[in-house]
């Protein structure tokens, strides 16, 4: 079974600055994927970045981008230039990928941390 | 446009009243899942579909039951609801077990 850590219940900073956010995971899986999930005050689950465990380069999307360590099992989501707009609760999740055996488990999450983005 | 629909989005209910969560998703994938979610504990598995009539447990099941008559759609069941199942639910869905999954907007329910 896995677990996944976000060791930081919420966290605030003032728009424009960089704020990076911890995660970190358990498995005893070699192939696998990991993901940050935003969750606004709509409630909605939206996928911000994912990053495949045999890919070493680390996953960007636009202001979003990860420091994926495999060894370390650590999994920190940076965000630059916050924006009022990325205030929500961040949520860090596993997933074994195909061939591994454990695909139909799903997600597993960690609690996530609160963001607040200060104007 | 490709989505993930639930209803309702919003039920208060009395305990030991029947009631049924739908979820359906119009982009033909196979694998469905719901989860509560819970402040302090994030997202938690409750059931999972890879396919038409397969069916799963998750990590929470209890109480909880399932159905997968069509491919499309994925309801989740609560004979016999109470208190404790009081929470915010969301239905996903993927290509496969193994791909990225799409959640529906989530149901928030209240037992009394």
């Amino acid at each position: 079974a896995q677990t996944v850590t976000q060791s930081q219940p919420e966290m605030s900073v003032q728009e424009a600055e960089t704020v990076t956010l911890s995660c970190t995971y358990d498995t005893s899986e070699n192939n696998y994927y990991l993901f940050w999930y935003k969750q606004p005050p709509s409630r909605q689950m939206i996928l911000v970045i994912r990053q495949e465990a045999y890919k070493q380069q680390n996953a960007t999307e636009n202001r979003f981008s990860v420091n994926f360590q495999k060894a370390a099992k650590s999994f920190s989501l940076k965000i630059s230039d916050s924006q009022l707009g990325d205030t929500a609760m961040y949520f860090c999740a596993f997933m074994p990928r195909e061939g591994s055996g454990g695909g139909a488990d799903g997600l597993t999450f960690g609690k996530g941390t609160h963001l607040i983005i200060q104007p | 446009e490709a989505q993930v629909t639930q209803n309702p989005r919003y039920l208060i209910t009395v305990t030991g009243k029947k009631l049924t969560v739908t979820c359906s998703q119009n982009m033909n994938h196979e694998y469905m899942s719901w989860y509560r979610q819970d402040p302090g504990l994030g997202l938690r598995q409750i059931y999972y579909s890879m396919n038409v009539e397969v069916t799963d447990k998750g990590d929470v099941p209890e109480g909880y039951k399932v159905s997968r008559k069509e491919k499309r759609n994925f309801p989740l069941i609560l004979e016999s609801p109470s208190p404790n199942q009081t929470s915010l639910y969301f239905c996903a869905s993927s290509l496969s077990d193994y791909n990225e999954q799409f959640f529906g907007p989530g149901t928030r329910l209240t037992v009394l």
